[in-house]
């Protein structure tokens, strides 16, 4: 089955400086990239994903670069702030059937230092 | 209420107990799930339902036991669990076919003693 790592487990960046978190994938079928931020006591919010035909996506100030040859893909945070502060997994998967598994990552925790 | 919603928020439970997780989505969406999130490890997908039908359990230990009664609730029966079990429950639905993303639900928070 498929095997994500995601590092690092923790970072910490001072406000406004960028932070990038990276993950690797096993299965080269793979097809969908999701990244999840999880605040303290939250739920998992997706805040933004990327499909295997394209090579990188831009959401303001994230984006997601994903290298299929390498089977790395990863998230770019730019001007962080406070609230950017939290726990982000990434994720792959393959559809199977018609309901996608996903796997995720073992977490980054994003500290953004005032 | 709107979204994904869990019930009970925290439960505590003796290793002889029989308790439910209850799971409901309000977003018309085809598929549910459960995960298992405990400190320091991944998210651990246990279990999907898609169209009422259980596809994947990926060995998921007995004592756990899904139900999907309909498309919009989704049940997880608990059953004489160890303390390791103890680990925040996630349910989470998403519209296949379309655009994928997963919602996931606030989460049951369960200790085993």
């Amino acid at each position: 089955g498929e095997n994500v790592e995601q590092h690092p487990s923790t970072l910490s960046v001072q406000e406004g400086d960028s932070a990038v978190i990276k993950c690797t994938y096993s299965d080269s079928a793979s097809n969908y990239f999701p990244w999840y931020k999880q605040e303290l006591g939250k739920r998992p919010q997706l805040i933004i994903d990327i499909r295997s035909n394209v090579g990188e996506k831009k959401d303001q100030r994230i984006a997601v670069t994903l290298n299929k040859t390498a089977k790395h893909f990863s998230l770019h945070i730019t001007e962080t702030q406070p609230e950017d502060s939290a726990v982000y997994f990434c994720a792959a998967s393959l559809s199977s059937g018609s309901a996608r598994q996903l796997t995720f990552g073992s977490g980054t925790q994003l500290t953004v230092l005032p | 209420e709107t979204g994904v919603t869990q019930t009970p928020r925290h439960l505590v439970m003796g290793m002889t107990n029989k308790k439910s997780l209850k799971c409901e989505q309000h977003l018309g969406h085809n598929a549910m799930y459960w995960y298992k999130q405990s400190a320091k490890k991944p998210l651990e997908l246990m279990f999907v339902y898609n169209f009422k039908e259980q596809t994947e359990n990926n060995s998921v230990p007995s004592r756990f036991s899904p139900e999907c009664p309909n498309s919009s609730h989704l049940f997880l029966h608990l059953h004489t669990l160890q303390p390791e079990d103890s680990a925040l429950y996630l349910c989470a639905s998403s519209q296949e076919d379309s655009a994928n993303e997963q919602f996931f639900g606030p989460g049951t928070r369960l200790t085993v003693l």
